[in-house]
């Protein structure tokens, strides 16, 4: 079973360069959320999807932008990449908002240079 | 504000017991996860508690007391494969997760 999946696993990006970092999930899961998180830190949320078609903010959204046309994937785009995005990246997903768990892709470390 | 609190690191000794604490202070509470994360890799779901008391799972429980807004996460019989990092999350009111910081377990021989 696939899960979550992330491309790319790492990326070097120069100051003002955009690029898209990828998330499917084959588990027909609604909901699919994606953190960033910076060492000895807790995972931020950017921005989540309850669903195809709707998106909304998280904690630290500023510089990113998502969409979620179909239910399997959730891209996250950077348009003009700074170093304080220099981050790791993750993707999850769940099927409910109870008590089951997010499940999460391997990550993308992005370096900002 | 919202806020997670969890020690930033543990020393425990291989065959030892180690108990991870969590407090917490959120715009409401829907439940509270413990996950683990080993270097470099993702977080994977350990527990989780919606209702105060113990809930056991092998080698691993997991305690709430939502009147106090604490957990603590217990290994058992530990290994070193349990060297990793233990996050606390808790679901709010709007059922978004917030995160700790993470702690931090070095198992020795």
């Amino acid at each position: 079973n696939a899960g979550v999946t992330q491309t790319p696993k790492f990326r070097i990006l120069k100051i003002g360069q955009s690029m898209t970092l990828q998330c499917t999930q084959d588990m027909n899961h609604n909901y699919m959320y994606w953190y960033r998180q910076d060492p000895g830190m807790g995972l931020k949320l950017i921005y989540y999807s309850v669903g195809a078609g709707i998106t909304d903010k998280g904690e630290v959204p500023n510089g990113y932008n998502v969409s979620r046309s179909t239910t399997e994937d959730f891209p996250l785009r950077l348009e003009l990449a700074a170093p304080s995005q220099t981050s790791v990246y993750f993707c999850a997903s769940t099927n409910t908002e109870g008590g089951q768990p997010q499940h999460f892709g391997d990550g993308t470390r992005l370096s900002i240079l | 504000g919202q806020n997670i609190d969890q020690p930033t690191e543990m020393t425990a000794t291989e065959g030892a017991i180690v108990q991870i604490n969590c407090t917490y202070q959120t715009s409401g509470f829907n439940g509270l996860f413990w996950y683990q994360q080993h270097a470099g890799e993702a977080p994977t779901f350990l527990s989780y508690n919606v209702l105060d008391g113990l809930e056991e799972k092998g080698r691993f429980s997991s305690f709430l007391s939502r009147s106090k807004g604490y957990s603590y996460l217990l290994l058992k019989e530990l290994q070193m494969k349990d060297s990793a990092s233990y996050l606390c999350a808790v679901k709010d009111s709007n059922y978004q997760l917030i995160w700790g910081a993470g702690t931090k377990l070095i198992i020795k021989p």
